[in-house]
């Protein structure tokens, strides 16, 4: 099955900065990955997410690049503020354009701190 | 206006009783799964719903058991719980139309296992 890598683990910041989180993936058939923001007693949302038949997205300061051949993505914040404080998870999954539902596979998460 | 609501936040049950969480959607969406996610791990998918189609992970153990009576609602049993059960338990929807991969989640159940 698939496997997605995450790091760092932990990556503090500081504000005004720039934040890059890297995951690998292992499947090649995988072809969606998206971002989720999990806060403190909040539930996960997603944030931004791509495709495979793209190589980069960007949503305001958030943007996420795609390396296909090198099975690895990766979450760009720039200029990050203190409410971008949280755990970030990325995922990877088969989007199957002929129905059905498969589950995403998650990496373990990066605990983002911007420092004031 | 929260769209996926998990109840109770926190649930404390003793070793070997039963426990049941549950989540609703206002979402009308077709497809709910259940999420295990320990400390510092990323979330596991232990099954999910497509419609009233039930689909276990294989490595879900048999322990853990889902329920869903409609739509709206989906249900999480442990019938003999571990000490190694205590974890969050998210729970997620998404929909087959338009943009079907993308998950709208709970905030989860923080399960402790005394």
């Amino acid at each position: 099955g698939e496997n997605v890598e995450q790091h760092p683990s932990t990556l503090s910041v500081q504000e005004g900065d720039s934040a890059v989180i890297k995951c690998t993936y292992s499947d090649s058939a995988s072809n969606y990955f998206p971002w989720y923001k999990q806060e403190l007693g909040k539930g996960s949302q997603l944030i931004i997410d791509i495709r495979s038949n793209v190589g980069e997205k960007k949503d305001q300061r958030i943007a996420v690049t795609l390396n296909k051949t090198a099975k690895h993505f990766s979450l760009h914040i720039t200029e990050t503020q203190p409410e971008d404080s949280a755990v970030y998870f990325c995922a990877a999954s088969i989007a199957r354009s002929g129905g059905g539902a498969d589950g995403l596979t998650f990496g373990k998460g990066t605990h983002l701190i911007i420092q004031p | 206006d929260a769209m996926v609501i998990q109840n109770p936040r926190y649930q404390v049950t003793q070793f070997g009783k039963p426990v049941t969480l549950s989540c609703s959607q206002t979402l009308n969406h077709n497809v709910m799964y259940w999420y295990q996610q320990k400390s510092s791990q990323a979330p596991k998918l232990l099954f999910h719903y497509y419609d009233k189609d039930f689909n276990n992970e294989a490595d879900t153990p048999d322990n853990f058991q889902s329920r869903r009576p409609n739509t709206s609602f989906c249900f999480l049993d442990i019938r003999s719980p571990g000490l190694g059960d205590a974890a969050m338990y998210l729970c997620a929807t998404s929909w087959t139309g338009g943009v079907r991969e993308k998950l709208f989640f709970g905030s989860g159940t923080q399960l402790s296992v005394l």
